[in-house]
């Protein structure tokens, strides 16, 4: 059964303060993972797709990174409307697969001024 | 429009009503999927539509939950009997235009949050 754990839960930061969100999977041939932001009472909004191990990509001050077991969201100098729930995905690339996305629960970030 | 519209944004019904949420997705988009999320969890997978045909409804919790893409572009997603248990976002998400390059990004509408009480 495909499978994402996100750690940790919620991260509270001062802004300029840098960290990183793990996000690790079990998945039966990855066709993809993708990272979404989602602020309250809105729909996800997509990030960023990765395809394969090694594989970088950025935006602004999020860097998305992947190997085999696991991808990180590293965000450098957190500025306070950087503050949203990240959500962490995986489609699986197995012959007659579904499309569908298998969700992990989210880290909550917080960042103060 | 440009995104993913869905109504209404908000719905509550009585236990044992029937309900019908709509989603209209990216114009020229070729699938379409329904995710329920409950408070502080990530989206679940329901069901999800290659233009009109269903390929996928193992996410769907029991026979009360019935979706429907009947022209290929919007779809309703309908409970029947609804249970508070049922209480949660709905979110619709869209993906694989048409014409152009085969990205398979999902792109969410802002969801219909539904309150049986």
């Amino acid at each position: 059964e495909d499978q994402v754990t996100q750690s940790p839960e919620a991260l509270r930061l001062q802004e300029g303060e840098s960290s990183s969100l793990n996000c690790s999977y079990t998945v039966s041939g990855l066709r993809g993972l993708f990272w979404y932001r989602q602020d309250p009472g809105k729909g996800p909004e997509f990030l960023f797709t990765l395809y394969s191990a090694g594989e970088e990509k950025e935006k602004e001050r999020l860097k998305a990174t992947l190997t085999k077991k696991e991808s990180f969201l590293h965000i450098t100098a957190p500025k306070p409307e950087d503050s949203a729930t990240y959500l962490c995905a995986v489609q699986a690339g197995y012959k007659g697969g579904s499309e569908k996305l298998v969700f992990g629960k989210g880290t909550k970030l917080t960042v103060n001024p | 429009g440009a995104g993913v519209s869905q109504s209404p944004r908000y719905k509550v019904a009585k236990r044992g009503q029937d309900v019908a949420l709509r989603c209209d997705p990216i114009s020229g988009h070729v699938s379409l999927f329904w995710y329920q999320q409950a408070l502080g969890q990530g989206p679940e997978f329901l069901t999800y539509f290659q233009n009109e045909a269903q390929l996928d409804k193992s996410g769907l919790p029991s026979d009360r939950f019935f979706a429907e893409r009947p022209e290929g572009s919007v779809s309703t997603l309908k409970i029947q009997r609804t249970q508070q248990e049922d209480s949660a976002v709905y979110l619709c998400a869209s993906s694989f235009p048409r014409f152009g390059p085969p990205y398979n990004e999902q792109f969410f509408g802002p969801g219909t949050r539904l309150t049986v009480l």
